[in-house]
């Protein structure tokens, strides 16, 4: 089974839409960490959050939000009010506590935002 | 300061040829990891190193691939021989040795076999 999922493969929206990106995470350990990171056209992954297991607070930074549920064991990311430079790969991603010192890191599949102008 | 470093950028090689990937991270991190990216199978850990030690290679696809840290500044990834297969974006990234910490990307490289 997959630790981390992402449903959705791709999405296509209009600039100025919000849109929501899934991520459903799995994991035995009670603590981890989940990490959102956004690949560009230009090829780079670019980490944009971090959120230990303890913290259920959702997050929020200019047109970004993070909700974290640990009932529904799951990571989502919201973009609202879309614009053009959205349009990357986005990915989520697990540390779990079993790794011990290491930020060894399970990614998901990624998905494709293209928002249109 | 600068971030994760990766040459070459793009490499075009034919196939059987040996093919080796550098890396230099960044200043104080001890964590390095290697990673393949591709349509078929997405982003793929490929082995680790912890204070230039090796922890876990158990992501390295067969023994035509090795990696090696001789310092805490630079890593390299070798494939001999390469084979088309091997056609991948590979990243190399960086962290500090501690349970949570984000791991930062360097550019990448473009590997294509011929």
């Amino acid at each position: 089974a997959q630790k981390v999922t992402q449903a959705q493969t791709e999405i296509s929206v209009v600039e100025k839409e919000d849109v929501t990106l899934d991520c459903v995470y799995e994991t035995r350990d009670t603590t981890y960490y989940l990490f959102w990171y956004k690949q560009p056209p230009s090829g780079e992954l670019v980490f944009l959050i971090r959120r230990n297991s303890f913290d259920e607070q959702n997050e929020i930074s200019g047109r970004y939000s993070w909700n974290f549920q640990k009932s529904t064991s799951s990571f989502n990311f919201t973009i609202t009010a879309s614009q053009v430079v959205d349009s990357a790969v986005y990915f989520c991603a697990l540390s779990e506590e079993r790794q011990g010192a290491n930020s060894k890191l399970t990614f998901g599949k990624g998905i494709t935002l293209s928002v249109r102008p | 300061d600068a971030g994760v470093i990766q040459s070459p950028r793009h490499e075009v090689t034919e196939m059987g040829q040996e093919v080796t990937l550098r890396c230099k991270p960044i200043s104080g991190h001890n964590s390095l990891f290697w990673y393949r990216q591709t349509m078929m199978r997405g982003l793929e850990l490929l082995i680790y190193f912890n204070n230039n030690v090796p922890i876990d290679d158990s992501g390295m696809p067969e023994d035509r691939f090795s990696a090696k840290m001789p310092n805490a500044s630079f890593s390299t990834l070798k494939i001999q021989p390469s084979e088309p297969r091997d056609s991948a974006v590979y990243f190399c990234a960086s962290s500090r040795t501690t349970f949570g910490n984000e791991q930062f990307f360097g550019p990448g490289t473009r590997l294509t076999v011929l």
